[in-house]
């Protein structure tokens, strides 16, 4: 299984909706999950089971999706969000999409 | 509180080896699975291998470009992972990180080790 994320980067401003998607080679049922991981920093999970979001993180995140296409929305980006974010495949070992950098427009 | 604190990282010459390890501590280590997750320098996220608990049946599975070169086991007893690393390339360099899933599905890797750097280089 291969995971695809896109965009590879983007650039937002604080406000903007911003929506991310990932891509699996084959169905992988809601089997992914989302992190966020900041310059330095450890990853931070964000979202499990394709759109169940992990305690403690803010409902501005979102996900969805099923089968082979996921995306992970962030409704209104603020000023922390401003990090790279990776899918990750559960269905058999575990595999990470390639990330997406989200910059400071 | 759960805490995962990873050492033993370090500069090491290609074909060297070196040997992790993973102090877990605010939860029940010989019931989880434990993985090990690198991210080379500049790079993404790549999941090197994972352990399962004993009840489990403690198997290991690795990633590709470790599989024959890297060992993960468990000192249940310690509270303690380690990822002995043989054959080293200096395509293993990398910030080593322990995690695992505690909430549910042990796949979902919701706690984090603040990683260690290990850099194959001559």
């Amino acid at each position: 299984i291969q995971l695809t994320q896109s965009p590879s980067s983007l650039s937002a401003s604080v406000g903007d909706r911003v929506t991310i998607t990932c891509r699996a080679s084959q169905g992988i049922s809601s089997y992914l999950a989302w992190y966020q991981q900041k310059p330095g920093k450890a990853p931070k999970l964000l979202i499990y089971a394709a759109s169940t979001l992990q305690s403690g993180v803010p409902s501005r995140f979102s996900g969805s999706g099923s089968g082979t296409d996921f995306t992970l929305t962030i409704s209104s980006l603020q000023p922390e969000d401003f990090a790279t974010y990776y899918c990750q495949q559960l269905n058999s070992y575990p595999l990470f999409g390639g990330g997406t950098k989200v910059e400071i427009k | 509180e759960v805490q995962l604190v990873e050492s033993g990282g370090g500069l090491v010459k290609p074909g060297g080896s070196l040997r992790l390890s993973c102090a877990a501590s605010g939860f029940t280590f010989s019931n989880a699975w434990m993985s090990w997750v690198r991210q080379a320098p500049g790079k993404g996220l790549e999941w090197v291998g994972r352990i399962k608990s004993k009840t489990d049946g403690g198997t290991t599975d690795y990633a590709a470009p470790v599989k024959g070169r890297f060992t993960i086991s468990r000192d249940d007893s310690k509270n303690t992972l380690y990822l002995q690393m043989n054959s080293l390339k200096t395509e293993d360099t990398a910030v080593y990180y322990c995690t695992t899933g505690l909430n549910g599905d042990p796949r979902v890797f919701d706690y984090w080790g603040q990683g260690t750097l290990v850099t194959v280089s001559s």
